[in-house]
């Protein structure tokens, strides 16, 4: 079975530039969860949707967005790109079992400005 | 933002010890989940608990959901070089927060 998959793998960017991630989650997860994880630390929510609505968001400023499709694939734009943008993002799906919530993680796309 | 406190930090243990970290939150949640990631990749989940007291063992990884739904705890038994990694906990229920990670080294 396939599992979380994020693209481009890794991406290098100017300040300033805009940048757009990608990720497709587990065959029958409907929710898609984005996380930005800085070197040396724990990820840090930025988005959750769910059915392609935003169910949460993160302490992010506006220049993070994202979006879901029909086929619960997701993006993550991020505009106006800062050196301190640079970090790991990693694409989370989840389905709720019985019991609750597990979140699966892809590989991540990282990003570096320059 | 807000974090899970973890301890360890780090630890460097003998391949074939047991190894034991924790989490604590000032916060009470519903959901615990222990990752564990490498370098370069994403987390991979190990263990989910959901109900205060629920002792879940995956192989040789153990974790217990704290009484108070504070704290977490996870056990490695008899540790191989394959365990080395950063541990993360995660709690919350949609929005998951998580902590400052354990990096284990194990000596052959």
């Amino acid at each position: 079975d396939a599992g979380v998959t994020q693209s481009p793998t890794h991406l290098i960017k100017t300040r300033g530039q805009h940048v757009t991630l990608r990720c497709s989650p587990i065959s029958g997860h409907k929710s898609v969860s984005w996380y930005q994880q800085v070197l040396g630390q724990g990820p840090q929510f930025i988005f959750q949707y769910y059915e392609k609505e935003e169910r949460g968001r993160g302490n992010f400023p506006d220049r993070f967005s994202a979006r879901q499709f029909p086929n619960y694939s997701s993006e993550l734009n991020v505009n106006a790109l800062l050196l301190g943008d640079s970090a790991l993002y990693l694409c989370a799906s989840s389905v709720t079992s019985g019991k609750g919530n597990e979140q699966f993680f892809g590989p991540g796309t990282r990003l570096t400005v320059l | 933002g807000q974090q899970l406190n973890q301890s360890p930090q780090s630890m460097f243990i003998q391949e074939g010890e047991d190894v034991s970290m924790n989490c604590t939150s000032s916060s009470i949640f519903n959901t615990w989940l222990w990752y564990k990631q490498e370098p370069g990749e994403g987390p991979v989940l190990l263990i989910a608990l959901y109900k205060a007291g629920e002792l879940t063992s995956n192989g040789r990884l153990t974790a217990q959901f704290g009484i108070t739904r504070k704290d977490s705890f996870l056990n490695i038994s008899a540790s191989i070089p394959s365990d080395v990694g950063i541990y993360f906990c995660a709690s919350g229920t949609y929005k998951y927060i998580f902590g400052t990670g354990t990096r284990l080294k194990v000596l052959a």
